[in-house]
């Protein structure tokens, strides 16, 4: 089944304490990024990658890296969590080539990260 | 600058009766634009997108969008809502050649017996 799965689903943590968030697609995807989804700001856009080796920066990146050492992983990292990094996470992916599905995202289920 | 504004927050329809969900977008260039539903405690799922074909674009579920370029609109309509239709909804804009993705901040519809 073609998908886009994130570990963890839930995730509680301290101030400070460094943490990843996996993410992993099966369908060869070029195209990865990163969103946090907040009340009443709908999801903002953390990090994004074009393919292997290459990524950059989206609306709201401070506090986050991401690495893309294989086309179907995109990590999220966040070195030095602080409580205003508490959000709901998705990941997504995409193939620009395919022309069937231009444009399309496929979206993980989420991780729900809570910074204490 | 790209940009995506749903005008309600909040949509409140009976059983039955026709929604609508609407979304103004501003775009420099040919925009794709998309509509994504968010069910409780689910991920997100594509309802239909509009890529510079036909201006009326049919999604899954009754869902059907109208891309109007002299109004920036490009608004969700369903003829008769059903409960499952109960869930967020956002709108969002892609630029054709760009990476990056322009979410509208939201529109819950909650569907009355």
């Amino acid at each position: 089944e073609a998908q886009v799965t994130q570990n963890p689903r839930y995730l509680i943590t301290v101030t400070g304490k460094k943490l990843t968030v996996t993410c992993s697609q099966n369908m060869n995807h070029e195209y990865m990024s990163w969103y946090r989804q907040d009340p009443g700001l709908g999801l903002r856009q953390i990090y994004y990658s074009m393919n292997v080796e290459v990524t950059d920066k989206g609306d709201v990146p401070e506090g986050y890296k991401v690495s893309r050492k294989e086309k179907r992983n995109f990590p999220l990292i966040l070195e030095s969590p602080s409580p205003n990094q508490t959000s709901l996470y998705f990941c997504a992916s995409r193939d620009p080539r395919d022309s069937a599905s231009y444009n399309e995202q496929f979206f993980g289920p989420g991780t729900r990260l809570t910074v204490l | 600058a790209q940009s995506v504004t749903q005008l309600d927050s909040h949509v409140s329809v009976s059983e039955g009766t026709p929604v609508l969900l609407r979304c103004n977008y501003s775009s420099s260039y040919s925009p794709s634009l998309f509509w994504y539903v968010q069910h409780p405690n689910k991920g997100l799922q594509l309802l239909l997108k509009y890529t510079s074909a036909a201006t009326l674009v049919k999604g899954i579920n009754g869902f059907e969008a109208e891309f109007k370029k002299s109004e920036t609109s490009f608004h969700l309509t369903k003829p008769s809502a059903h409960m499952s239709d109960a869930a967020e909804y956002f709108c969002v804009v892609s630029v054709l050649g760009t990476y990056k993705y322009i979410f509208g901040t939201g529109t819950r519809l909650k569907v009355l017996a």
